[in-house]
């Protein structure tokens, strides 16, 4: 059952804890992708990875950091330097670099 | 700075009706258009376009870009309740290796097909 799994659904962390954000596929792809989307607003590019051991900053990566050890997992950490944290997190990924991208599910995090 | 706007942000139509939603961008060195549908969580990809007014079609949902005016169009005929969804707009740049970063979403349109 091949696609995009991201963990867990939901989140809940109080303010000045950082919190790791789970994204792994099977699909073999190679580019991975970090967005966040607040209400009424498209999707921002958080981070993206065309390649393991490589990852390059989106529009809005201040906060956050990532990892590409391996090919099918991308996770996503949100610091507490990010000002903003509650949003609904979506990973994606593509074939390669241009390709359509598979979303994921997304991760809900709350920080109060 | 680039930017993908898309229009109208809402729009309430009745089953049936043919409706067309619109994008229009301002992106450094583009590479390609792609449209989403958005239920409730993932986006769903519908199309991506690349070439300057050659139609994609997909059942009753169509898609056409045109890279001289900088603006693409989505086609939904005959419409249904499930097509009741937001639909998002995104842009690929070209980046400095000549490969593609990640893709730049416009803010949607909510679209609400009423029976």
């Amino acid at each position: 059952d091949g696609g995009i799994t991201q963990s867990p659904k939901y989140l809940f962390r109080k303010e000045g804890q950082n919190v790791t954000l789970s994204c792994e596929q099977n699909l073999n792809h190679d580019a991975m992708y970090w967005y966040r989307q607040d209400p009424g607003q498209g999707l921002r590019l958080i981070y993206y990875s065309q390649i393991v051991n490589d990852f390059q900053k989106g529009d809005i990566a201040e906060g956050y950091s990532v990892s590409r050890e391996k090919k099918e997992s991308f996770p996503l950490t949100v610091t507490s330097a990010q000002k903003n944290p509650t949003a609904f997190y979506l990973c994606a990924s593509s074939p390669g670099q241009g390709d359509e991208q598979y979303f994921g599910p997304g991760t809900r995090l709350t920080v109060t | 700075e680039d930017k993908v706007v898309q229009s109208p942000l809402s729009l309430v139509v009745h089953e049936g009706d043919t409706v067309t939603l619109n994008c229009s961008y301002e992106v450094t060195n583009f590479r390609s258009l792609l449209w989403y549908k958005q239920e409730k969580k993932a986006p769903t990809f519908l199309f991506m376009l690349t070439s300057s007014g050659i139609e994609k079609k997909s059942g009753r949902l169509s898609s056409i870009l045109d890279k001289k005016e900088l603006f693409s169009i989505l086609n939904i005929t005959a419409t249904q309740t499930g097509d009741s969804a937001v639909y998002l707009c995104a842009v690929y740049r070209v980046d400095s290796g000549g490969g593609a970063d990640g893709l730049t979403f416009g803010k949607g349109t909510h679209l609400i097909i009423q029976p």
